[in-house]
């Protein structure tokens, strides 16, 4: 069974930095690229970043970019997102999930990190 | 950037069908997948290149993509069904993946 469980979500003051990790299980986590998705309180799913399965390919979205760095280390079957300069616009839960192979969506989602940017 | 346009919310009585729309410029020449997400649940994708239901799903769950428009169909609605149901795609000249921003489905 694919698990994926995150962790390191916090409450964080503007300006701060914090670094989330997802930890993945039930699968060959090397072969599949991987996602970090958020949802901001009463709002809907933000796509964050995406990483490629040898971490070689990075993407991010343009709310984030140059902010966030998404890495992985697969002898740790471990994915992670530093978050840096943070604003109130960046709270939220963070999802990790795992790409399908390839076909551009995510086929399991773990179940959240709760970011909270406030003073 | 692509934007996917979605109705904030739809409502249906228990047994009748529920239409969700997902709009986005030529949508049809892109491979939509839509995800449901229950109250204090992570999401669940319920279907993927534009048709395909993974296990587990049942088939009363369907999608469609044509045009400008992608679909999803819930019929004989149950109250399970009760959930927010985001459509999304990916962009392929910014490889970012986008979601549209998603429907709250209300069973009467």
């Amino acid at each position: 069974e694919v698990q994926l469980v995150e962790s390191g979500g916090v409450v964080v003051q503007p300006g701060g930095s914090l670094r989330l990790s997802c930890a993945g299980s039930g699968f060959t986590f090397d072969d599949y690229a991987m996602h970090w998705v958020r949802h901001p309180p009463g709002k809907g799913l933000e796509w964050v970043s995406l990483i490629s399965w040898n971490g070689d390919s990075t993407y991010y979205a343009d709310s984030v970019k140059g902010r966030f760095t998404i890495s992985r280390d697969n002898s740790k079957n471990s994915l992670y997102l530093q978050m840096n300069s943070l604003t109130p616009d960046d709270s939220g839960l963070y999802y990790c999930a795992k790409d399908d192979s390839g076909s551009n969506y995510c086929d399991h989602w773990g179940q959240g990190t709760l970011v909270t940017v406030s003073s | 950037s692509y934007v996917l346009t979605q109705p904030p919310s739809v409502s249906v009585a228990p047994g009748k069908t529920a239409t969700i729309t997902c709009g986005g410029n030529d949508i049809e020449t892109k491979s939509v997948h839509w995800y449901q997400q229950r109250p204090g649940q992570a999401p669940v994708v319920v279907i993927y290149h534009d048709s395909d239901r993974p296990s587990g799903i049942p088939e009363r769950i369907s999608g469609s993509n044509s045009g400008h428009t992608a679909t999803l169909t819930i019929s004989r609605v149950e109250a399970g069904d009760e959930a927010d149901y985001y459509c999304q795609v990916w962009d392929s000249d910014t490889d970012h993946r986008v979601f549209g921003g998603g429907t709250k489905l209300t069973v009467l």
